[in-house]
């Protein structure tokens, strides 16, 4: 267990509709990363936080958004989705904003 | 070109081998250096972290860096059917940028 808490398991939904994704870091760490893995693409990198912060931004589409709140949790919005957006996404956190990170379970989702 | 290459398997050897996984990357100023093992279903777990080029040794693995021909490895040595799994290299410019990670290579050991 890596200590990272990620809600829900499962999700689907149709085109169009909009979700939240939960994550909760390891106790103590203070940064908060986003991850989307899909079979043709690998594991990209979204966005990152950092104690309330936006670090960094990778390949984060304008539909998503995030933030972290100051009890350090963050949440992922994806809004308008597509069928492209069906992956796992993954949180990760880390002590600061520097490596390694630990991953949470991720969340599966479906678009229909 | 994608910035770090592996291939993607999969891979399979028989219990007590001992195997080799391998990655490239392009970018020079790569020096941080991760193997992740994901279960199928499961998030990525960390295996070894190094900085820079050389060996790293943990129990039944070794992590190898090689930043001269841009090739790093991970040896698993008695593979197990408990090491069944894809496994992730991933780096980074310095411990503040972003990780890119490799594509994985799936991995089963039969028993």
């Amino acid at each position: 267990d890596s200590g990272v808490t990620q809600t829900p398991k499962h999700l689907i939904t149709a085109t169009g509709q909009r979700v939240t994704l939960r994550c909760s870091p390891r106790s103590g760490d203070l940064s908060v990363y986003w991850y989307q893995q899909s079979l043709d693409q690998g594991l990209q990198f979204l966005i990152q936080y950092y104690n309330g912060e936006e670090r960094a931004k990778g390949n984060i589409l304008e539909r998503f958004s995030a933030q972290q709140f100051p009890d350090l949790h963050s949440e992922l919005n994806l809004s308008s989705l597509e069928l492209g957006d069906s992956a796992l996404y993954f949180c990760a956190s880390s002590v600061t904003d520097n490596q390694p990170q630990h991953f949470g379970d991720g969340t599966r989702l479906s678009i229909l | 070109q994608k910035e770090v290459e592996q291939d993607p398997g999969p891979l399979s050897v028989p219990e007590g081998a001992i195997v080799s996984l391998n990655c490239t990357y392009s970018n020079s100023a790569f020096q941080y250096f991760m193997w992740y093992r994901q279960y199928s279903r499961k998030g990525p777990e960390l295996l070894m972290y190094t900085y820079s080029s050389g060996n790293k040794e943990d129990g039944r693995f070794t992590a190898q860096v090689d930043k001269s021909s841009k090739y790093i490895s991970l040896f698993i040595r008695d593979s197990q059917p408990s090491d069944s799994a894809t496994y992730l290299c991933a780096m980074t410019r310095t411990s503040y940028d972003k990780v890119i990670f490799g594509p994985g290579t799936s991995l089963s050991v039969i028993p």
